[in-house]
């Protein structure tokens, strides 16, 4: 099994539509996660941490089940400027003690008009 | 311009030879990671560096590479003997980390290395 494994994309919706991304992790030690999203040929930029509760910001609302190691993501009234790809990110403890961020693959995203 | 800074932004060399890459980081932060991207892919882990110390290195990352951070600052990434399997963008990112808990990383503009 992948450390951060991600739905294939790419996801191809209209203008307003609500899509929903979903992400699996291998280390149940993990102990914070985020989205970031990437735009084509620049660096992943951060879109919101995942806390155990759920959190929302705006159109976009992360949540996470820890007990069966899955984060998702949901995109209301998704916009043109939503097109990316949407990376899920693991921050789990390495067998030195120490913890190092892991991505999955990504997810892209195309919104049409 | 406070964030992550790479330099170069893009390389083009001959395989067989060097390069190497500079990274400095936003100034407060402790942690400072590597990552090496291909086309359709997520960022892959390298190394990272936890101020000077290197505590943790990819089984990616075989005896052509090596990374320094000697002042818990910026920090370099070479790859000796390049090939082309070696072509990617090469990821900096920083983070501030405490009592082994890492916040979020911002990442530099990275690296474009073409090998030819």
């Amino acid at each position: 099994r992948k450390e951060v494994e991600q739905d294939p994309g790419p996801f191809n919706v209209p203008e307003g539509a609500t899509v929903a991304f979903n992400c699996t992790y291998s280390n149940s030690a993990s102990q914070s996660f985020f989205w970031y999203r990437q735009d084509c040929r620049k660096e992943p930029k951060l879109l919101m941490s995942v806390y155990s509760s759920g959190n929302e910001d705006g159109r976009f609302t992360a949540q996470l089940n820890r007990a069966s190691q899955y984060i998702s993501l949901l995109i209301r009234d998704s916009k043109l400027s939503d097109s990316a790809t949407y990376l899920c990110v693991v921050n789990g403890r390495e067998n030195s003690g120490y913890s190092t961020l892991t991505f999955g693959k990504g997810t892209m995203l195309l919104v049409s008009p | 311009d406070t964030g992550v800074s790479q330099n170069p932004r893009h390389k083009i060399t001959k395989r067989g030879q060097n390069v190497t890459f500079r990274c400095d980081p936003i100034s407060e932060h402790n942690r400072l990671y590597w990552y090496r991207q291909t086309l359709g892919q997520g960022p892959e882990f390298l190394t990272y560096f936890q101020n000077e110390a290197q505590l943790e290195k990819s089984r990616l990352l075989s005896d052509r590479f090596s990374a320094e951070r000697p002042k818990g600052s910026f920090s370099t990434l070479e790859i000796q003997r390049t090939e082309q399997g070696d072509s990617a963008m090469y990821l900096c990112a920083s983070s501030l980390t405490w009592d082994r808990r890492n916040t979020e990383a911002f990442f530099g503009q990275g690296t474009r290395l073409t090998v030819v």
